[in-house]
């Protein structure tokens, strides 16, 4: 079944750290995008990509890096998590046969300590 | 600079009744999408409904409705007969018709929904 995954759902994780924050669609979506979310807050778009070897950064500022070398795979790093990165980080795919509409993964709630 | 507005941070509403849930926005744009999107609690976001700027015709989705009024910046959604399973955030989000495919949300309303 074609859908979007992300791993972890969950991170505890000290200050100072590198994480990595991974997704992954079996959709065959050419677009990706990252989300921020605060709780109970809307979604800020931090960064997207239209398809292999391309990234842009979206309207939210974020310290974190993405990459897109694969068309199924678009993962995010912080290279060194702090406090204020805690957040919930969703991710998306678009681009089908609906192009407007984007799926959205569950969700990694990252807490920084 | 587009904005989404929803001027309802909770809204409650008994099983079996119908709930309109407000979303506005602002945009100079003549082409674009606009969406509604449920997150349940702890839950995936899923897409519940949306609606072409070009199309008059409001879009319906089996219990969801929405009343899509162009001239007046306005998107609501209709609930008829809800649901427990209804209990949710609802985002309302706008998208430009460009290549960017950027979504604006609305900072959402919590919808609960008794027994």
């Amino acid at each position: 079944e074609a859908d979007i995954y992300q791993t972890p759902r969950y991170l505890v994780i000290g200050t100072g750290k590198k994480i990595t924050l991974e997704c992954s669609q079996t959709m065959g979506h050419d677009k990706m995008y990252w989300y921020q979310q605060d709780p109970g807050m809307e979604l800020h778009l931090i960064h997207y990509s239209y398809g292999v070897n391309s990234t842009e950064k979206g309207d939210l500022s974020s310290e974190s890096t993405v990459s897109r070398i694969r068309t199924e795979h678009f993962p995010l790093t912080l290279e060194s998590a702090r406090p204020s990165h805690t957040s919930q980080y969703l991710c998306a795919s678009g681009g089908g046969i609906l192009t407007d509409t984007q799926y959205f993964g569950p969700g990694t709630r990252l807490t920084v300590l | 600079a587009q904005t989404v507005t929803q001027s309802q941070p909770e809204m409650s509403v008994q099983e079996a009744e119908t709930v309109t849930l407000s979303c506005t926005y602002d945009t100079s744009e003549n082409n674009y999408y606009l969406f509604w999107y449920k997150q349940p609690p702890s839950r995936q976001m899923i897409l519940v409904i949306r609606q072409e700027a070009y199309k008059q015709q409001n879009a319906t989705e089996n219990r969801f409705s929405v009343n899509f009024q162009k001239a007046a910046k306005s998107f609501s959604l209709k609930i008829s007969d809800s649901q427990l399973g209804d209990t949710a955030m609802y985002f309302c989000a706008f998208m430009k018709e460009d290549n960017t495919d950027k979504l604006i949300f609305g900072t959402g309303t919590r919808l609960q929904v008794f027994p």
